[in-house]
């Protein structure tokens, strides 16, 4: 069972098109997060959202829109894309439940904007 | 703020040889978490070990162990007998207070090559 899932795993699209990110987790965990990767491999979040609620959102252009239908859930939509924005995104999930918490992260999506 | 810095940007072993990966870290916590994930060639994020401010035993998981001293901010990671299969860029991280909801606080990962 994959615990972390996101779609799609790779997004080709020109500049200015509109696309969203999907991200799903069945671990049960109350809180998830975007995080971005540039082509230097840096890791930097963007959002993270606890049971449905945002509680963080980083220095992010307003393009970028989060959203959290359930506490499982949390999609990621970008309006009028940019070639800066041509990164990998990771969703990730984590909870305090036991000695095994930590942050769990999905597959990644790699996006590319010509 | 928190920062985690990973000096060593690439390096490159031969298979067998031991290599350590460094991490130093910075902090205002008091409570505070020290994660590292793998990232191999294929790009999905594995996660190692997770390890609090307030344990500072080392730990062994097979050919991977990790120094945490809190009196140099480190927490240094040791592959024994490097295999071809360990080749992937490993970052160090951390997670600020005594919640999972925070975000992690990456370094910009270490590059590790094991030639056959």
């Amino acid at each position: 069972d994959t615990a972390v899932s996101q779609t799609p795993k790779y997004l080709v699209t020109q500049m200015g098109n509109d696309k969203s990110i999907k991200c799903e987790q069945n671990l049960g965990h109350d809180t998830m997060y975007w995080y971005k990767q540039d082509s230097k491999k840096f890791l930097k979040i963007m959002f993270s959202y606890n049971n449905k609620e945002l509680i963080i959102n980083e220095t992010v252009p307003n393009r970028f829109s989060p959203k959290s239908p359930d506490k499982a859930h949390l999609n990621l939509h970008i309006n009028s894309l940019e070639l800066g924005d041509s990164a990998v995104y990771f969703c990730a999930s984590s909870s305090l439940a036991g000695h095994q918490w930590g942050q769990f992260f999905g597959p990644g999506t790699r996006l590319t904007v010509l | 703020a928190q920062k985690v810095t990973q000096a060593q940007t690439e390096i490159s072993v031969v298979e067998k040889e031991d290599v350590t990966l460094d991490c130093v870290y910075e902090t205002r916590d008091t409570t505070y978490y020290l994660f590292w994930y793998k990232q191999p060639p294929s790009g999905e994020l594995v996660f190692l070990i997770r390890r609090n401010s307030f344990d500072e035993q080392n730990e062994i998981s097979g050919r991977y162990s990790w120094n945490f001293q809190k009196s140099t901010s480190s927490f240094n990671f040791t592959i024994t007998a490097s295999q071809v299969v360990d080749s992937a860029v490993y970052f160090c991280a951390l997670n600020r207070g005594d919640t999972g909801r925070r975000a992690l606080t990456f370094g910009s990962g270490t590059r590790l090559q094991v030639q056959p």
